[in-house]
């Protein structure tokens, strides 16, 4: 079957880390670039981060900038955000999404059902 | 970096009426890399179109996308029950970043 599946959500309190994991079935992971979105309660999506099928194109969003990572081991067929200094603001459903194919730019064909980040006091 | 603005942000419609939905960037964009996507409560997106007028696999036909340079718009013909959702446009630049309109909610009226 393919699918996305994220995990590593959960409450967490401002100025800690989190590690999210997208575990990928049903299609051959190594070859896609992979990103991530967030979407926060009863808001629009937000473009997180990108990272190329082989790990050597890598972009973020400047919120994220220097306080997220994004990487992915192909030999796992998983890809994962490593979040640190984490904030209200980064409250949200963070879904993992594979880009079609062809290219560097390009839509997302496949999203994962997301987890849920909150960061609260 | 470029801006898109989605109109209007609540479309309230009866089945079998159509919806035409625009979404307008700040400043030129191929429409190759224009995309549209539905969200419904609860679930992730679906990519409904790419290349700002392709749909993708098993779209109905009764969406369609049109549009080129700042002006895009999604139109779903004799809207369904099941269409009832919060579309998204969104863009891809060069360096393989989105962007994302703020979204059109389609509710029932």
């Amino acid at each position: 079957q393919v699918q996305l599946v994220e995990s590593g959500g959960g409450v967490v309190q401002p100025g800690t880390s989190l590690r999210l994991s997208c575990a990928a079935s049903g299609f051959t992971f190594s070859i896609y670039g992979m990103h991530w979105v967030r979407q926060a309660p009863g808001k629009g999506l937000e473009w997180v981060a990108v990272m190329s099928y082989d790990g050597s194109n890598i972009n973020y969003a400047d919120s994220v900038k220097g306080r997220f990572t994004i990487s992915r081991d192909n030999s796992k067929n998983t890809l994962y955000l490593q979040m640190s200094s984490l904030t209200t603001e980064d409250s949200a459903v963070y879904f993992c999404v594979k880009k079609a194919a062809g290219g560097i730019s390009g839509p997302g064909d496949l999203w994962g059902q997301g987890t849920l980040v909150t960061v609260s006091a | 970096e470029v801006v898109l603005t989605q109109s209007p942000g609540t479309l309230s419609l009866s089945p079998g009426e159509r919806a035409t939905l625009s979404c307008r960037a700040s400043q030129s964009v191929s429409s190759t890399y224009l995309a549209w996507y539905q969200q419904k409560p609860g679930q992730a997106p679906r990519l409904l179109i790419y290349g700002a007028s392709s749909r993708a696999t098993g779209i109905p036909d009764r969406f369609s996308g049109s549009g080129s340079g700042t002006d895009f718009s999604l139109t779903i013909n004799r809207v369904e029950p099941e269409d009832f959702a919060v579309y998204h446009c969104q863009h891809s630049d060069a360096s393989a970043s989105w962007t994302f309109g703020q979204g059109t909610k389609v509710e029932m009226k």
